[in-house]
């Protein structure tokens, strides 16, 4: 079964740039989806098809995929953005990575 | 307003049976690919079972994660414009909060809509 490889944990200084990465192989030829989980919430979707933002996600969420890594980045990382983060791919069924936890500094 | 609210949730023994529900509204759960998704508690996403559109293309397919087949069963009720999940066998490792979502064609499968959830709790 394909698996999917994030970091148990990123930090980040308020105000800067987060990383969240995801890894499998060949990972670029599926589409890459995302989705934040707050404490006590459902997951929100936040990037889909690698790079695009559903209706109402701020600009400061962006994606890529390429080779064997997908990437969501977050841009002036805020407090607000402190959840899980949830990488996921559609292959016959439905895929998640292990989920990272993001913490603000 | 497009919505899932899942019920049905409990306490159960093990080898007990539970069967959930999720009620969609603003859309129609028999157009769109639907989802279970459980997370045990501290622990991330497991996608549970998937079923398909009612179409001459997919023909209502079903799909489970090898670690409920056998013992879980998805279904719907297109009149009810509601999603099911039969739950029987139910193991401690069956303890999870459990969503129902909806996979977005347009966006290659996404989930775009969740329910808020409901406990299942199978104690040792």
């Amino acid at each position: 079964s394909y698996e999917l490889t994030q970091p148990l944990s990123v930090s980040v200084a308020l105000g800067q740039t987060a990383t969240i990465t995801c890894g499998a192989d060949n990972i670029e030829s599926k589409s890459v989806h995302w989705y934040q989980q707050k404490p006590g919430q459902a997951p929100v979707l936040v990037i889909y098809r690698d790079t695009k933002r559903p209706s109402g996600i701020p600009e400061r969420f962006s994606g890529s995929n390429s080779g064997n890594t997908a990437t969501l980045t977050i841009s002036r990382a805020q407090g607000g953005d402190e959840a899980d983060y949830y990488c996921q791919v559609w292959d016959s069924s439905t895929v998640f990575g292990g989920g990272t936890k993001l913490t603000v500094l | 307003e497009v919505q899932l609210v899942e019920s049905g949730g409990g306490l159960v023994q093990p080898g007990e049976s539970l069967r959930l529900s999720c009620v969609a509204s603003g859309f129609s759960v028999s157009s769109n690919f639907m989802s279970w998704v459980r997370q045990a508690p501290g622990k991330g996403l497991e996608w549970v079972s998937v079923i398909y559109t009612d179409d001459s293309t997919y023909h209502g397919s079903t799909y489970y994660a090898d670690s409920v087949k056998g013992r879980f069963t998805i279904s719907r009720d297109n009149a009810e414009n509601t999603l099911y999940l039969q739950m029987n066998s139910l193991r401690t490792e069956d303890t999870a909060f459990y969503y129902c979502a909806r996979h977005a064609v347009s966006m290659v499968y996404a989930l775009d809509v969740w329910g808020q959830g409901t406990t299942v709790t199978v104690p040792s």
